[in-house]
């Protein structure tokens, strides 16, 4: 089946460095994509999506990239906090499932002081 | 406007038994998903409804039944607990479409014993 994963489990980041997460997707049929955030204790909370006719979305100090040739999707944090440490996961919708999102195994970001 | 909540946010069974998790949407979301979330399988998608029907379904087995209700409130049920099934349940709303961005609720917490 169609599977969504994650390059990195782990990701050690300097305070105010920029951080990048990398997901690898599967299913080329795939037409929807989010990254979530989920903190201790948390659900996960929306960071920013992106259609599969885009290759770009910018939000506040956050971008996503999408390159569908190689099925990859990446979020970009710049100036990272400490209030960005949490786990991100990027998660896929394809049109043709209906609502159902297929998740990765999430990045664990930490932000050193 | 409220986010997405659930009921309760912590549970403890026994094997054997069953448990009825609760979960209000968004006002005027009238999709409700539900996902399994365990550090061993990640993020599983559990079934979607929407306007009262079930609009889709994950792999789990029959164990696992849900139900929405005329003001798009969920219920998930769970019987015949195994030690297994002990995880984060999170329930997720949208507006309508599969297109719509899908927000959590902080999950309920269930440990089987």
């Amino acid at each position: 089946g169609e599977s969504v994963g994650l390059h990195l489990p782990t990701l050690s980041v300097q305070e105010g460095d920029n951080s990048i997460i990398n997901c690898a997707y599967s299913n080329s049929a795939s037409d929807y994509f989010i990254w979530y955030k989920q903190e201790s204790g948390k659900g996960p909370q929306f960071i920013i999506d992106i259609r599969s006719n885009m290759d770009k979305r910018q939000g506040q100090r956050v971008t996503v990239l999408l390159n569908k040739t190689v099925k990859h999707l990446s979020l970009q944090i710049a100036a990272t906090q400490p209030g960005d440490s949490a786990v991100y996961f990027c998660a896929e919708r394809d049109k043709a499932a209906g609502n159902k999102l297929t998740f990765g195994g999430g990045t664990r970001v930490l932000v050193k002081p | 406007k409220a986010g997405v909540t659930q009921t309760p946010r912590y549970l403890i069974k026994t094997r054997g038994q069953q448990v009825t998790l609760s979960c209000s949407p968004i006002s005027g979301h009238r999709s409700v998903s539900w996902y399994q979330q365990t550090p061993g399988q990640g993020l599983q998608f559990l079934f979607e409804y929407f306007s009262e029907t079930q609009r889709n379904k994950g792999n789990f087995p029959g164990r696992f039944s849900g139900r929405q209700f005329s003001n798009s409130r969920s219920e998930m049920n769970v019987s015949t607990l195994e030690l297994g099934d002990s995880a984060l349940y999170l329930c997720a709303s949208s507006f309508t479409q599969a297109t719509d961005t899908q927000y959590f609720g902080p999950g309920t917490r269930l440990t089987v014993l």
